[in-house]
Parts: structure tokens; C-alpha cells; sequence
């Protein structure tokens, strides 16, 4: 059975900094890698994906990276932002269960001015 | 545009009572789930579905149910609320397996059972 945990649970970061979010997954047979951000009360933005046979996905500020091998995926964020401050979400697509995702409990950053 | 509508928005129930929580996507997506996300329980999958007519249990489907008669709907009914069942339920829809797809989701419907 697949499952997905993120460390840190909650981070709390000035502002300016880069700062790095983790994922870690226990069936390395894998699709895919999905990266959600979710605001206060609001739905699921997705952010990047990152397909099985890729080591990493770029977007702006973010860079996303995956290590199939070690179960493992990281969500970089550079030069953080206030606006930059919400719950991200990593979702895994495993082979043996190809029509559902399984998240991790998430992130929530704080980003202070 | 094109995307997962997900309504109502917000509805409070009183317990016993029924009612469907409606989702519809326009991508011709074959996947298509429900999750409940819950304080400290993160995202669980209730039911999903990989195209019309077929429809399997998740992780957390009592007091649920669905159906799929076409591809474009996929309704979550819940037969007798009970408080256990206020959340936020989010519907969310892919292509069928494959490593560039991902997925997307509606923007959610806020239940509460009183």
C-alpha cells in the first residue's frame, strides 16, 4: 500500500529565503509526482508534475525534483514570498492503482514579511 | 472554461436528512474521484470512477454513494447525514493512467451536518 508523508508539517520562514519542502513516498512504482498548493478555505491549485521518467519540473520560482529510486520528491521554492505562504500537497499516481492519487498530510508555510 | 464545477459551495444539513453534492467536468476526463479533507486527516478518497457505468470504493466510502451514467457527471449522494460527515468534499477528474497526466480538482463544497 502506497503512502505519502511530508516533513515538515509546518514551516515558518522569513521572507527572501529559499527554502526546500519534502515528500517521500513508499512505492517507488510510480506514473507520476503531483505538487498542490492549497489556500485558507479554498480548493486544490496543482503546481507542477513531474512524470516518472523526469528528475525535475521547473515553474518561475519553483523547481520540483524527484529520486523514484529513493522514494523521494522535493519542492524548492526560491526568494520566498508573504503570498507564497499556504499548505502544499504532494499526490503520488502508482502503477498498481493508475485511477487514483495518493496525498501526503502536507505542508503549511508561513512566509513572515 | 474548462475545468471541475463542483456545486453547491456550501450546504448545511440536519442529520438524517439526504442530499447530492454535484460534479461535473468538460475535459472528457475517463478518471474521476471524490476526497473528503478533514482537520488533521488530510485528503481520504471516497469513491472513484474510471469511466461511465463503473465506480469502485476508496479509502472511505460509508454513507456515501455514486453513480456514473455519463462521462461529463459524477454525483456524490449522501443517504442519511450524520455530523461525522461535515467536511469539505473536493471532486477531481484525469485521463486515464498515464505519466503526463495529472489531476484537477473543483473548488470544493463545504458541508456541514448539524
Amino acid at each position: 500500500k502506497q503512502e505519502v508523508t511530508q516533513i515538515p508539517a509546518a514551516l515558518s520562514v522569513p521572507e527572501g529565503e529559499n527554502l526546500v519542502l519534502n515528500c517521500s513516498f513508499t512505492d517507488s512504482a510510480i506514473y507520476n509526482l503531483q505538487w498542490f498548493r492549497q489556500d485558507p478555505g479554498k480548493g486544490l491549485t496543482s503546481l507542477l508534475l513531474i512524470q516518472s521518467s523526469q528528475r525535475e519540473q521547473t515553474s518561475g520560482r519553483l523547481n520540483a525534483s524527484l529520486d523514484k529510486s529513493s522514494g523521494r520528491s522535493t519542492l524548492y521554492i526560491a526568494a520566498s514570498q508573504p503570498g507564497d505562504s499556504a499548505t502544499y500537497l504532494c499526490a503520488v499516481r502508482t502503477y498498481s492503482s493508475a485511477s487514483k492519487i495518493i496525498f501526503g498530510s502536507g505542508t503549511r508555510l508561513s512566509i513572515r514579511p | 472554461n474548462a475545468g471541475v464545477t463542483q456545486t453547491p459551495k456550501f450546504q448545511v444539513l440536519k442529520t438524517g436528512q439526504s442530499m447530492t453534492l454535484q460534479c461535473a467536468q468538460d475535459m472528457n476526463h475517463e478518471y474521476m474521484s471524490w476526497y473528503r479533507q478533514d482537520p488533521g486527516m488530510g485528503l481520504r478518497l471516497i469513491h472513484y470512477s474510471v469511466g461511465a457505468g463503473i465506480t469502485d470504493q476508496g479509502e472511505v466510502p460509508n454513507g456515501y454513494n455514486v453513480s456514473r451514467s455519463t462521462t461529463e457527471d459524477f454525483p456524490l449522494r449522501l443517504l442519511s447525514a450524520a455530523p461525522s460527515q461535515t467536511s469539505v468534499y473536493f471532486c477531481a477528474s484525469s485521463y486515464s493512467a498515464g505519466a503526463n497526466y495529472g489531476y484537477t480538482f473543483g473548488s470544493g463544497t463545504r458541508l456541514t451536518v448539524v
